[in-house]
């Protein structure tokens, strides 16, 4: 079974702070996905990771994928109330074709 | 990427009770899941939707409680049978393409039951 631990779960930061999210595993995955989930909507897709060592910069958000494709992080510079919302990592391929790994979420709020 | 279009997107309804929840897609897509969310929390994969042929079911879930239909490519539809206040939760359903293509989901149907 392929596990992937997220954390922090909780973060409360005030505009203009910086914050980083990690996912780490076990089990060596494919590719991964970092979501964006804001209330009443379902997850959005920020960005996908394939290659160990790939980092992809999305205005304010970098995302680094590790070199053994075992963990990622998600860097926001300068938060902004407008970043709030849920982030979900998850993992691609490994012995479930198809489906994801999910981590357990950050709950990112980001006070003016 | 994709459309998808989840109905309903909010329902209440009484213990006993079944309801089906409709996911449309604006193209065809090779592969089509069904989530359960509790909020603010991550995603529990239930099923995968196979085209013509049973759904995939993941541990601790079963067909007789969560019966799956996928006619084609397009489309597909999650019953909640037999309900209970247990079962108030979101649920998703997203959708693959081939290869290394991530999933994109729809926004979700939010279900209370009484």
């Amino acid at each position: 079974t392929q596990l992937l631990e997220q954390s922090p779960q909780f973060l409360s930061i005030q505009e203009g702070e910086n914050l980083t999210v990690y996912c780490n595993s076990s089990s060596v995955f494919s590719s991964l996905q970092w979501y964006r989930q804001e209330p009443g909507e379902g997850p959005v897709l920020l960005v996908t990771v394939v290659t160990g060592g790939e980092v992809k910069k999305l205005k304010r958000l970098t995302f680094q994928f590790g070199d053994a494709r075992k963990d990622s992080s998600l860097h926001i510079t300068a938060a902004q109330p407008g970043d709030t919302g849920l982030y979900l990592c998850a993992g691609a391929g490994g012995t479930s074709y198809g489906k994801l790994t999910f981590g357990q979420g950050t709950i990112l709020t980001v006070h003016p | 990427s994709a459309v998808i279009s989840q109905k309903p997107s909010r329902d209440i309804c009484q213990r006993g009770t079944s309801l089906t929840i409709q996911c449309q897609v604006d193209s065809q897509v090779t592969m089509m899941f069904w989530y359960r969310q509790q909020p603010g929390q991550s995603l529990t994969l239930i099923a995968t939707a196979n085209q013509g042929s049973e759904a995939t079911y993941e541990s601790g879930f079963v067909i007789d409680k969560f019966p799956i239909s996928r006619p084609n490519l397009t489309f597909s539809t999650l019953t909640v049978s037999n309900m209970s206040p247990e079962d108030s939760s979101i649920y998703l359903c997203s959708v693959k393409g081939q290869g290394n293509q991530p999933q994109h989901f729809g926004d979700g149907t939010r279900l209370s039951i009484l």
